[in-house]
């Protein structure tokens, strides 16, 4: 069984310019989130994705972060426009719903320069 | 205070000792618990979930729970080279992980 993808793994950007990273869960899996760790600090919480539905977005750090998930399988998050700020590696994590496990991906590292 | 905390690092075990990672969570609520692995420059890893009370055991693994201490521990058994990575301990509140800031473990062979 495949695991949780992420596309792509490094990404160097300009502030001001947009990004946008993508997330294939695990086959079948409805739960879908979004995670940061920036330099120094634990993994942070995002957003939740059931479905295609945003169940908790608590944790985005602005309007300038977007998240989607159109058909309720692979999602995408787009940092719009980018500040030094950003910079960090962004993980995304899935799980079937039936207990609270989550699986997380690769990671994509955000460098804004 | 923060949600999670995990005890300081690094950690250094010879290779067939016992390391014994720690932590602690603020939140009484919680009720999921997750110890997770990530070597460097890699995902982390789900290595142990526990969810009552008590000792759960998995191969080398035991992770230890007990919710009126808001305490949460992971032990390495038997210690290998392979085990040398970062340890997270997370909780999970309304789905969404708190993690500890992360313990590393080496073992020296």
């Amino acid at each position: 069984e495949a695991g949780v993808t992420q596309f792509p793994s490094h990404s160097v950007i300009e502030k001001g310019q947009t990004v946008t990273l993508r997330c294939d869960p695990i086959s079948g899996h409805d739960n879908l989130y979004w995670y940061r760790r920036v330099m120094g600090k634990e993994i942070k919480f995002l957003l939740h994705f059931v479905k295609e539905s945003k169940q908790d977005e608590s944790g985005m750090p602005n309007n300038r972060f977007l998240a989607e998930r159109t058909g309720g399988t692979y999602s995408t998050l787009k940092v719009q426009p980018a500040e030094l700020e950003d910079s960090g590696v962004y993980f995304c994590a899935s799980g079937d719903g039936s207990s609270y496990e989550q699986y997380f991906g690769p990671g994509t590292r955000l460098t804004v320069t | 205070q923060k949600e999670v905390e995990q005890n300081s690092g690094p950690l250094s075990v010879p290779e067939g000792a016992i390391a014994s990672l720690n932590c602690t969570y603020s939140d009484r609520v919680s009720q999921s618990f997750f110890w997770y692995r990530q070597y460097s420059g890699k995902s982390p890893e789900l290595i142990m979930s526990i969810y009552s009370n008590g000792d759960k055991e998995d191969g080398r693994f035991t992770a230890q729970l007990n919710k009126a201490s808001q305490y949460v521990s992971l032990l390495i058994r038997d210690s290998q080279p392979s085990d040398s990575a970062t340890y997270l301990c997370a909780v999970n509140g309304d789905y969404k992980l708190s993690f500890g800031a992360g313990t590393t473990v080496t073992v020296r062979a």
